[in-house]
């Protein structure tokens, strides 16, 4: 089982629309999770942290995130062309020293 | 906000040749450095964690004597792909962590990757 799985996609949500991605990780044990946007052929970038049970909003995404299920997820309202790009979930343990460690990533596709 | 460089950003080289690469923290001191490696529609994989002034942590599966990490001060940290052959070709990015970030965020800073291209 990997550690950090997600849906490879690629996920297709209309311009407008509200794309919805999801996240499981195995170890019961992680505190800090992740929400990375990567576009094609540039780096990660950070767009959502969440620690916390429940919701955390930022303008148009939502993370939420559900300990006991082991699931977190992502909302990104609005949908815009610009969207487009892979999300990569990741999620780090208890210390501060842990690694984080990277979900496989979500190809998210906005139609106009 | 925190912005790590690394240069050069591509970089093509022969079969056998060695190149190196170097990421920088700009605007804040780096603590620990991360060192990862992508394929084509792949995840990152962690390949190393560096902290100043001590010896690189490998992943398993990683050969320390081919991927070299040198993590001189707190703000620079190297890897040199030793002997590079084809299979080494892939998008190399580093990140950094500052000193004293808060916790539990230790938000890490993605620099804007090495693409390698080995002939």
């Amino acid at each position: 089982q990997k550690e950090v799985e997600q849906n490879s996609g690629p996920l297709s949500v209309p311009e407008g629309a509200i794309a919805s991605l999801n996240c499981t990780y195995s170890d019961r044990g992680s505190q800090s999770f992740f929400w990375y946007r990567q576009y094609s052929g540039k780096s990660p970038e950070l767009i959502m942290f969440i620690y916390s049970n429940g919701d955390k909003e930022d303008g148009r995404f939502t993370a939420q995130l559900n300990k006991a299920s082991q699931y977190v997820s992502l909302l990104i309202r609005d949908s815009q062309p610009s969207d487009s790009a892979t999300y990569l979930c990741a999620v780090r343990g208890y210390s501060s020293a842990s690694k984080i460690i990277f979900g496989s990533g979500t190809r998210l596709s906005i139609r106009p | 906000g925190a912005v790590v460089s690394q240069h050069p950003s591509r970089v093509i080289c022969k079969s056998g040749t060695s190149v190196k690469i170097e990421c920088r923290s700009l605007d804040f001191q780096a603590t620990t450095m991360f060192w990862y490696r992508q394929f084509p529609k792949q995840s990152l994989m962690l390949m190393a964690t560096s902290n100043e002034g001590s010896k690189a942590t490998y992943e398993q599966g990683v050969e320390k004597d081919k991927f070299l990490i040198n993590h001189a001060s707190l703000t620079l940290s190297t890897l040199t792909v030793t002997s590079a052959h084809p299979e080494d070709s892939s998008f190399y990015i580093c990140s950094a962590r500052q000193i004293g970030a808060d916790f539990p965020r230790n938000e890490q800073f993605f620099g804007p990757g090495t693409r390698l291209t080995v002939l």
